[in-house]
């Protein structure tokens, strides 16, 4: 079965750093590109990026470019969505997301999420 | 890039039609045949219900159906049932890897 599954939530304080995880089963994992989805609080879905593991090609949307990392390591089939300084707005939800069985464009598997909570 | 427009919310009786409009540009939906629908429940995470415009993942109920002009898509559930309130999302392909989602409509079974 193929599946992305995630790390689990995250309580930090404004300032700190932070790296959640998505661990891909079931699939050639560096042969798939896996992107990341943000879902702040009751509110809809927004693209970040993606990240190709078989040669760490990373495309950031422009709204993100620069305010997270994406990176990913191939030896342990996982993906890394990365903060070095948080702010109380990146409180969200957060999913990683494959493009596997029906096209190359759309994300038919997800993982079940991380919450990310940025509170002093 | 701005997220594709769509309705907040959209209702319907069981066993009527309803249909979700998806706008964008020429640089998205009007670009590319890589139009997506997803489903989600509250709680959950989203499900892939139509790709490439028109196409149904397996397992997804006929009653689902995608279609595109010019620059904007549209999902229409027909023969509503209760299980298919949510919120759906559109999608698009923007090139270069890159993609954008719509703002969401509440769909309602009344």
């Amino acid at each position: 079965e193929v599946q992305l599954v995630q790390s689990g939530a995250e309580v930090k304080k404004p300032g700190e750093s932070l790296k959640i995880s998505c661990k891909g089963s079931g699939y050639s994992f560096i042969s798939y590109w896996i992107g990341w989805v943000r879902q702040m609080p009751g509110k809809g879905l927004e693209w970040m990026g993606i990240i190709y593991p078989g040669d760490s090609d990373t495309r950031y949307s422009p709204s993100f470019q620069g305010q997270v990392t994406i990176s990913v390591d191939k030896s342990i089939s996982t993906a890394y969505l990365q903060w070095s300084s948080l702010k109380a707005s990146d409180t969200a939800n957060y999913y990683c997301v494959l493009a596997y069985s029906y096209s190359s464009r759309a994300f038919d598997i997800w993982g079940q999420g991380t919450m990310v909570t940025v509170s002093s | 890039q701005s997220a594709l427009t769509q309705p907040p919310s959209a209702s319907g009786s069981p066993g009527q039609s309803v249909t979700i409009s998806c706008t964008g540009t020429s640089s998205d939906v009007g670009g590319y045949n890589y139009v997506s629908w997803y489903q989600q429940h509250p709680g959950k995470a989203p499900k892939l219900m139509i790709y490439e415009v028109s196409k149904r993942p397996s397992g997804v109920p006929d009653r689902f159906s995608g279609s595109k002009s010019g620059n904007t898509a549209s999902l229409t559930v027909s023969g509503l049932q209760a299980e298919d309130e949510a919120d759906y999302y559109c999608s698009s392909y923007t090139g270069s890897n890159n993609y954008v989602f719509g703002t969401g409509t509440k769909v309602t079974v009344l």
